[in-house]
């Protein structure tokens, strides 16, 4: 079955901290992998995503992907959060020719702490 | 890229009634997608919308409670039928564009 997990639900950092967020996969075809932010009261918007290539992928925002495609994982990554960074974050899969049709993980609610 | 507008933006409603949300995109597409995020939940797919056929439906949705309009290659409507509370949810429209998927800014629905 396609899925996407992301494994916590909810992540606390300090402002300044590293940030990694999890996320994994399954998908009987090639994946096309796209990390998505949602803002309170705000519409999705994209991070960054993944086709093919180079499987570490830099975003929006100081945003970086990495593809590992023997974990089936599309970690997302930032050296150093900011208040604003606190928001909802969504990882989803679609496959080529496809990409409207996405499959979302359940999300992680990133706080900061100041 | 391609800017989506969605009306309303939110609305309350009483159940056994329904609503109908229009998505506007400012760039001709051939196919438009409607989701329903759930309160606290992810985005979940309802169905595909190409211009000139049927909608297609996601397993656990059906067009009479969901009818679809897609009149032109601009816009789209998703009505939410004889509403019940477990419809409350943010209704998106999106858009594929070049393998990119931009998202409207959602409708909040609420129902009584």
């Amino acid at each position: 079955a396609q899925s996407v997990t992301q494994p916590d639900i909810h992540i606390t950092v300090s402002e300044g901290a590293s940030l990694e967020l999890r996320c994994n996969y399954s998908y009987g075809a090639t994946p096309y992998l796209f990390w998505y932010v949602q803002s309170p009261g705000q519409g999705l918007q994209l991070l960054l995503k993944y086709f093919s290539g180079d499987t570490l992928v830099q975003g929006i925002k100081g945003f970086e992907a990495e593809f590992k495609r023997s974990q089936s994982s599309f970690n997302l990554r930032k050296p150093s959060v900011h208040w604003s960074d606190a928001a909802e974050y969504f990882c989803a899969v679609g496959g080529s020719g496809n990409t409207g049709k996405l499959i979302f993980g359940q999300g992680t609610t990133l706080q900061v702490k100041p | 890229s391609a800017v989506i507008s969605q009306k309303p933006s939110r609305d309350i409603c009483q159940r056994g009634t329904s609503l109908t949300i229009q998505c506007q995109v400012d760039s001709q597409v051939t196919m438009m997608f409607w989701y329903r995020q759930q309160p606290g939940q992810s985005l979940t797919l309802i169905a595909t919308a190409n211009q000139g056929s049927e909608a297609t439906y996601e397993s656990g949705f059906v067009i009479d409670k969901f009818p679809i309009s897609r009149p032109n290659l601009t816009f789209s409507t998703l009505t939410v039928s004889n509403m019940s509370p477990e419809d409350s949810s943010i209704y998106l429209c999106s858009v594929d564009s070049i393998g990119e998927q931009y998202f409207g800014p959602g409708t909040r629905l609420t129902v009584t």
